[in-house]
């Protein structure tokens, strides 16, 4: 168990719907990271926030936003939902921004999304 | 640009066989992390092992042990006497010193026959 947290597990959903999801990270952990995993386009950085604000992003679509909370918990919100968005998204977390400190980041169990 | 390639798909081996999956890695940076991740059939990334740029040597840990080679940018890493619990699928991933993403090969589907 990473200590990371991830709600729902799975989430079957319409095409033109939105969902939240949501990660809680390890206790003490600052850096939230979000992954998306798909067939095609394999596991892609999606954004990172670091206690509470953005830090970096990677190739997420303008549909999907995040955000974390002051008590440090993430959500990843996806709307106008496609097909294509049907993947294993992933929540990870770890102490510090990264910059050279070399945490490494744990992963929680995923979210597994079906956009039918 | 960063880029990570796992050339290895897919390997089988007959569980006690050593195997070893390949990583090769693009950076530009003189300061990286390299990663190594489990994703067994339950779905969920374990972490294997972090190895930043300035350590060459090579560590083992129980059956499992990496060769980090710096020259030919390949971070590679062997599983001695496979059982079939070994199998999952298993990703390199690179970080940069600067920057908090990882970005991962494309992984190795590992299946260990009893």
């Amino acid at each position: 168990d990473s200590g990371v947290t991830q709600t729902p597990k799975h989430l079957i959903t319409a095409t033109g719907q939105r969902v939240t999801l949501r990660c809680s990270p390890r206790s003490g952990d600052l850096s939230v990271y979000w992954y998306q995993q798909s067939l095609d386009q394999g596991l892609q950085f999606l954004i990172q926030y670091y206690n509470g604000e953005e830090r970096a992003k990677g190739n997420i679509l303008e549909r999907f936003s995040a955000q974390q909370f002051p008590d440090l918990h993430s959500e990843l919100n996806l709307s106008s939902l496609e097909l294509g968005d049907s993947a294993l998204y992933f929540c990870a977390s770890s102490v510090a921004t990264g910059g050279g400190s070399g945490t490494e980041a744990f992963f929680g169990q995923g979210t597994r999304l079906t956009v039918v | 640009a960063q880029k990570v390639t796992q050339a290895q798909t897919e390997i089988s081996v007959v569980e006690k066989e050593d195997v070893t999956l390949d990583c090769v890695y693009e950076t530009r940076d003189t300061t990286y992390y390299l990663f190594w991740y489990k994703q067994p059939p339950s779905g969920e990334l374990v972490f294997l092992i972090r190895r930043n740029s300035f350590d060459e040597q090579n560590e083992i840990s129980g059956r499992y042990s990496w060769n980090f080679q710096k020259s030919t940018s390949s971070f590679n890493f062997t599983i001695t006497a496979s059982q079939v619990v070994d199998s999952a699928v298993y990703f390199c991933a690179l970080r940069p010193n600067a920057g908090n993403m990882l970005t991962f090969g494309g992984g190795t589907r590992l299946m260990v026959k009893p």
